[in-house]
């Protein structure tokens, strides 16, 4: 059975600072991983999709690569700003692209 | 263009009634998902709809919980006889069905079903 870990579940830096938030897995053989952000009170946003056969994916100031052999990912947050404030989740997906949920990260941005 | 819309937003019932949450995908998206995020368990694969194929039911936790899908778009989860249990948020995420590597889900704003 497929398990997703994500550590630490909660992280305060002051804003400015480079982060990295980590995510692993017990089942390699995954087709996909996707970060999301989830803001309180709200629905998930999307930040980034990687596919099993690619090692990064990058968008603006957020990079996630994925080591799918040794079961691992992190989320980079480049110049952390206050309104990255927010959880972060990790998932992976199987072959019916069925999602399985890391319990998230808690980041707090100073300013 | 409209993302995933999800109606009502919150829902509180009494224990034992019956309950109905909708769902509507991204136009044109085939494939359709319904997670549950409960504070105990985080977030929880529920059904999965892909076309016509018959839908992915393993992660209904129980047999009062069903889903359809009508005209391979909007899609309703009943919940019969609600227990204190099922208050979560009710998530709806569609993506365009096409291979797993890129199917990329996107999520609606949820349903907060609250039992009391």
């Amino acid at each position: 059975k497929q398990e997703v870990t994500q550590i630490p579940a909660a992280l305060s830096v002051p804003e400015g600072e480079n982060l990295v938030l980590n995510c692993s897995f017990t089942d390699s053989a995954i087709y996909n991983l996707q970060w999301f952000r989830q803001d309180p009170g709200k629905g998930l946003t999307s930040l980034l999709l990687i596919q099993s056969s690619q090692r990064e994916q990058t968008s603006g100031r957020l990079n996630a690569s994925l080591d799918k052999s040794s079961g691992r990912s992190t989320l980079y947050i480049a110049a952390s700003q206050p309104g990255d404030s927010a959880t972060y989740l990790c998932a992976v997906a199987g072959n019916t692209g069925k999602l399985i949920f890391g319990q998230g990260t808690t980041l707090q941005v100073k300013p | 263009g409209a993302g995933v819309s999800q109606s009502p937003s919150n829902k509180v019932t009494e224990k034992g009634k019956d309950v109905e949450l909708r769902c509507d995908p991204i136009s044109g998206h085939t494939a359709l998902y319904w997670y549950r995020q409960s504070l105990g368990q985080g977030l929880e694969f529920l059904i999965y709809f892909q076309g016509n194929s018959a839908p992915d039911k393993s992660g209904l936790p129980s047999d009062r919980f069903s889903a359809e899908r009508t005209g391979g778009s909007v899609s309703t989860l009943t919940i019969q006889r609600t227990q204190q249990e099922d208050s979560a948020v009710y998530l709806c995420a569609s993506s365009s069905g096409g291979s797993p590597s890129y199917n990329e889900q996107f999520f609606g704003p949820g349903t907060r079903l609250t039992v009391l």
